[in-house]
């Protein structure tokens, strides 16, 4: 049962433009939500986190909104730039998990010039 | 530098003969993971330690051992390898055992034929 679902395999965007990378989870314990990049032979770096008490947290051109009632999350990124082209991972955790992250199976990037 | 670091980074080896995947931290972390990652399946977690000699399963344990003797040090073993233990292997840590973001090494390539 796969709690953390990234369903989109790949996403391609202009440079410039915003890329929306989505996420749904199931298991409503989750109140914690975590972005990972990913680049080739490297392993994932953490991207941008969000609690269950907010719905959206910025950093620079990464934007992560949360809709709990929806078990939904999504990554924004504007502008989009080539270098962003990589692996993002979602992944969730809870109170109590003993800091396990659950991951989702990831979604491709790419960035046009 | 801050780091998770793992050797050998690319192995190939023989269905049965024993190995071990070494990952250090330097950062007096007290949690230490171990993740695969495979084509559609994401990354899935082996074993986590909460502090020195504490260990527990993660979601895909079998065919897998790990100890943790030392706070920095965290090796996988594999006793007798099988081929569907062909994967890139990631070990992460973290702060506490809380919650909070990995730091991941970058990653082990194996192969087993």
């Amino acid at each position: 049962d796969q709690q953390v679902k990234q369903n989109s395999p790949s996403l391609s965007v202009q440079e410039g433009r915003i890329s929306i990378l989505n996420c749904d989870y199931t298991n409503s314990m989750f109140d914690y939500f975590l972005w990972y990049k990913k680049y080739p032979a490297e392993g994932p770096t953490f991207l941008i986190s969000i609690s269950s008490i907010k719905d959206k947290n910025e950093d620079g051109r990464f934007t992560v909104f949360l809709n709990k009632s929806a078990k939904h999350l999504s990554l924004h990124i504007v502008p989009s730039q080539p270098g962003d082209s990589a692996v993002y991972f979602c992944a969730a955790s809870y109170t109590g998990a003993n800091s396990k992250l659950t991951f989702g199976k990831g979604i491709t990037l790419s960035v046009r010039p | 530098e801050a780091q998770v670091t793992q050797n050998p980074r690319y192995l190939i080896t023989v269905t049965g003969k024993k190995l071990t995947v070494t990952c250090s931290q330097n950062m007096n972390h007290e949690y230490m993971s171990w993740y695969r990652q495979d084509p559609g399946l994401g990354l899935r977690q082996i074993y986590y330690s909460m502090n020195v000699e504490v260990t527990d399963k993660g979601d895909v344990p079998e065919g897998y051992k790990v100890s943790r003797k030392e706070k920095r040090n965290f090796p996988l073993i594999l006793e007798s390898p099988s081929p569907n233990q062909t994967s890139l292997y990631f070990c992460a840590s973290s702060l506490s055992w809380g919650w909070a973001g990995y730091t991941f090494g970058s990653g082990t390539r194996l192969t087993v034929v």
